[in-house]
């Protein structure tokens, strides 16, 4: 069965780090980009950060560029989301999805990141 | 960035009913756009890619056009299982922007 599985997620303060982790089953990982997706409660969706199926191409959002990090561990089946400085408004639940053809085909369940004091 | 702005945000139908939501990108997105089923409590579902194409095991029912900058999702004869939130989406550049979405509810 094709899955992902994230893990992670808690609750933190503001300021501290986070790493959330998204595990891959049921197909060939590294040829696939991977993505992660949030949702604030109550809210829409929003493209946080992308990496390339060999990890050579990232992209970050403008709100979390310079404070999140992707990754990942083919050799695990593994994508990361290291996650620093974190924000009120970084506060959701956290998807990765893969990328097929012209869309996110694969979701997994979420994980939830509160960040408060 | 290019926006998308989805229409309407909120939309009252009864199951039967036809509806149809607009996404207009602020800027040429080409042909890719997808169309994402959201439930409560639930990870997006992808319904509709490259603008028209439905994804295996959606219903026919789900379909997608183009016309310019804009696109539709249309759902015919409405189900009960379709009443949900839907979210456009664009992969033609970096950041993959979200529509704002649309929360189909029950008359």
């Amino acid at each position: 069965e094709v899955q992902l599985v994230e893990s992670g997620g808690g609750l933190v303060q503001p300021g501290g780090s986070l790493r959330l982790s998204c595990g891959a089953s049921g197909f060939t990982f590294s040829d696939y980009p991977m993505h992660w997706v949030r949702q604030a409660p109550g809210k829409g969706l929003e493209s946080v950060s992308t990496i390339s199926g060999l990890g050579g191409t990232t992209f970050y959002a403008d709100s979390v560029k310079g404070r999140f990090t992707i990754s990942r561990d083919n050799s695990k089946n593994t994508v990361y989301l290291q996650m620093g400085s974190l924000r009120p408004e970084d506060m959701g639940v956290y998807y990765c999805a893969r990328r097929a053809s012209d869309g996110l085909d694969i979701w997994g369940q979420g994980t939830m990141v509160t960040v408060s004091s | 960035d290019i926006q998308l702005t989805q229409s309407p945000s909120f939309l009252s139908a009864s199951v039967g009913d036809r509806v149809t939501i607009t996404c207009r990108a602020s800027q040429g997105v080409g042909s890719d756009l997808a169309w994402y089923q959201q439930k409560p409590g639930k990870a997006p579902n992808l319904l509709i890619y490259y603008t028209s194409t439905l994804q295996s095991g959606v219903p026919s029912r789900f379909s997608g056009s183009r016309s310019g900058t804009g696109f539709t999702l249309t759902i015919t004869s409405l189900q009960p299982e379709d009443f949900a939130t839907y979210y456009c989406q664009q992969l033609n550049a970096y950041p993959y922007t979200f529509g704002q979405g649309t929360k189909l509810e029950t008359k």
